[in-house]
């Protein structure tokens, strides 16, 4: 079964914790996202990664980091240092290939809560 | 850097009327433009997406997206809604010039009451 996946589906945490949210994807895509969702504000790009061992801040990367050691693979790490980690995580991955696949695709993503 | 508007970020509609979301996005070149849509409960789809070509797109359950260059706008339509189209729509530009990354509006929900 082909596609993005995400794990965990919710996960709570306490205050003060780090947390790791998993992100694979079997479609062999180059680059990989992270956006984060919360009402009212759409999607916001957290971080990014074009090749392995590589990978760029986005428009709110405080708080979080990143690491791309697979190609499939891209996991974030919402940090203590995140002053309002609760919302909706959303992965992304897309090909760099011809024209007509600047296409983004998206995982079913993981809510996160901190208590 | 481009940004993303979308007009209006509650609509709610009776099943059958018809149904024009606005988006409009600022960026001086040449840009790629999707529409993505979130049902309740589900992941983000791809609804359409313009590349180049016929600015009118068409796109999954009935939807199409007109480019207008010279209004920098791509508004999605549909002809007739239905309950099963209630969701979120997020408007998505991104500049087409290889590694550059993609920009959303604030989404649009919908509601369609049967």
């Amino acid at each position: 079964d082909g596609g993005i996946t995400q794990s965990p589906k919710y996960l709570f945490r306490k205050e003060g914790q780090n947390v790791t949210l998993s992100c694979e994807q079997n479609l062999n895509h180059d680059a990989m996202y992270w956006y984060r969702q919360d009402p009212g504000q759409g999607l916001r790009l957290i971080y990014y990664s074009q090749i392995v061992n590589d990978f760029q801040k986005g428009d709110i990367a405080e708080g979080y980091s990143v690491s791309r050691e697979k190609k499939e693979s891209f996991p974030l790490t919402v940090t203590s240092a995140q002053k309002n980690p609760t919302a909706f995580y959303l992965c992304a991955s897309k090909s760099f290939g011809t024209s007509g696949t600047n296409t983004q695709y998206f995982g079913p993503g993981t809510r996160l809560t901190v208590l | 850097a481009q940004s993303v508007s979308q007009h209006n970020h509650h609509v709610i509609l009776s099943e059958a009327a018809s149904l024009e979301l606005g988006c409009n996005y600022s960026y001086g070149g040449t840009v790629n433009l999707f529409w993505y849509v979130q049902y309740p409960g589900q992941h983000l789809q791809l609804l359409l997406k313009y590349f180049s070509g016929d600015p009118l797109v068409k796109g999954i359950k009935g939807f199409e997206a007109e480019f207008i260059k010279s209004k920098f706008s791509f508004n999605l339509r549909k002809p007739s809604v239905q309950w099963s189209d209630t969701a979120e729509y997020f408007c998505a530009v991104i500049p087409n010039s290889g590694y550059s990354t993609l920009t959303f509006g604030k989404g649009t929900m919908l509601l369609v009451s049967p």
